[in-house]
Formats: C-alpha cells, sequence, structure tokens
C-alpha cells in the first residue's frame, strides 16, 4: 500500500484560474507536510510546507491541512504556464525520511 | 540558503563499467543524505539514507553491493553505481538534511544527476 497518495493528472486549468490539488497520507504519525514542484528533468523546489491543521498562504500559493482525514492541498491561485509541471507531495514522519506522493502534473493552458 | 551541489549533471556510460556521483553541501554540515531514483514519468523512490561516519541505510530492494554510498564527511557525500547495466539509466537526486531545522526542515536538494548506461 502506498504511503502517500495523489491523482497522477494530467490537471488541466485555464490561465488564471485556481489549481487545486490533492495529497493523502497512511500513517497517522506523520508530522511534516511538504509541497514541491518538479519541472521535467529537473530537480523538485520546494514550494511549500505545512507542520499544523489550518490554512498556510505565501503568495498564489495556500497549503491546506487537515489531520484528521489526513490529507493534505495545494491551491494554486491565478494559474500562470509557468506553473505547468509535476507537483510532488512529501510527507515527513519521526522517522527522519521523507515519503514522495506519485505526483500530479499540472497544465495551464493560456 | 542551503545549498548542495551534485556532480555530474548527467553522464553515459558503458554497461559493465562504474559511475560516481557525488553530492557536496556547500554552506551547511550535511548530518543525513538521501539517496534517490527516479524513473520517467514515475516519483522520487528513497534509495538509501546515509548519515556521516556510519554505514548507509538501504530501502528494500536496493543492492548495497552494487549502489555504494560514502558520506565519509559532513559535506560530501558519494553514490557509485558499480557494473551499471542498462536498467541502472535513471535519474539520481540526493538530499541533505542538516541538524538545523531550516525553513524546509533541512531537506536541500542536489539538481540529480542523468545516468544513461548504453
Amino acid at each position: 500500500q502506498k504511503e502517500v497518495e495523489q491523482n497522477s493528472g494530467p490537471l488541466s486549468v485555464p490561465e488564471g484560474a485556481i489549481a487545486s490539488l490533492n495529497c493523502t497520507y497512511s500513517d497517522r504519525g506523520s508530522q511534516s507536510f511538504f509541497w514541491y514542484r518538479q519541472y521535467s528533468g529537473k530537480s523538485p523546489e520546494l514550494i511549500m510546507s505545512i507542520y499544523s491543521n489550518g490554512d498556510k498562504e505565501d503568495g498564489r500559493f495556500t497549503a491546506q491541512l487537515n489531520k484528521a482525514s489526513q490529507y493534505v492541498s495545494l491551491l494554486i491561485r491565478d494559474s500562470q504556464p509557468s506553473d505547468s509541471a509535476t507537483y510532488l507531495c512529501a510527507v515527513n514522519n519521526a522517522g527522519n525520511m521523507l515519503t514522495f506522493g506519485g505526483g500530479t502534473r499540472l497544465m495551464v493552458k493560456p | 540558503g542551503a545549498v548542495v551541489s551534485q556532480h555530474p549533471s548527467w553522464v553515459i556510460c558503458k554497461s559493465g563499467t562504474s559511475v560516481k556521483i557525488e553530492c557536496r553541501s556547500l554552506d551547511f554540515q550535511a548530518t543525513t543524505m538521501f539517496w534517490y531514483r527516479q524513473f520517467p514519468k514515475q516519483s522520487l523512490m528513497l534509495m538509501a539514507t546515509s548519515n556521516e561516519g556510519s554505514k548507509a541505510t538501504y530501502e528494500q530492494g536496493v543492492e548495497k553491493d552494487k549502489f555504494l554510498i560514502n558520506h565519509a564527511s559532513l559535506t560530501l557525500s558519494t553514490l557509485t553505481v558499480t557494473s551499471a547495466h542498462p536498467e541502472d539509466s535513471s535519474f539520481y537526486i540526493c538530499s541533505a538534511r542538516s541538524g538545523r531545522v531550516t525553513p524546509n526542515y533541512g531537506y536541500t536538494f542536489g539538481s540529480g544527476t542523468r545516468l544513461t548506461v548504453v
């Protein structure tokens, strides 16, 4: 059983729309949650980290965490074509390592 | 911010040869180094975790005699793919963690190495 699940997509949204990316995890002991963006052939880059239940906003990005439902999401407002990439959800438990989901491919159409 | 330099960025080698990939933390001490492998259109899969000065811990299904990891100092970790075969062709990425908690909880990724075995 996968520990971190994401819809592989592609998720296609028009430019200027809100993109909603979702992730579920199985380990209730997970403590930290991260969203990474990965362009093709490149290494992941951190977009957001979240540790507490609720919302965390940073510019056009909002991360949402619901530990009771074991669910974390990323909203991208005013989506731009440059946001087209694969978004990886990662979860850290007390074991000191990150477990990645399979990634969701986002396509923002001009 | 924290930077991890990974080299080479790409390498092509012949089947049966060995390839060494280096990751250096430039401005912090990497107490833990994680090595990932990513096949096309798939997510990152953790291969092994190494702590400075001790043997690496390998994930299930990863051959420790084939993927040699050395973490001899707090700023340098290497992954050597021995007797490479075409099925080892992949994107290899390191991630370093310092002892301090930083904004991204201390995980800094290298830029990745594209290995092609012919």
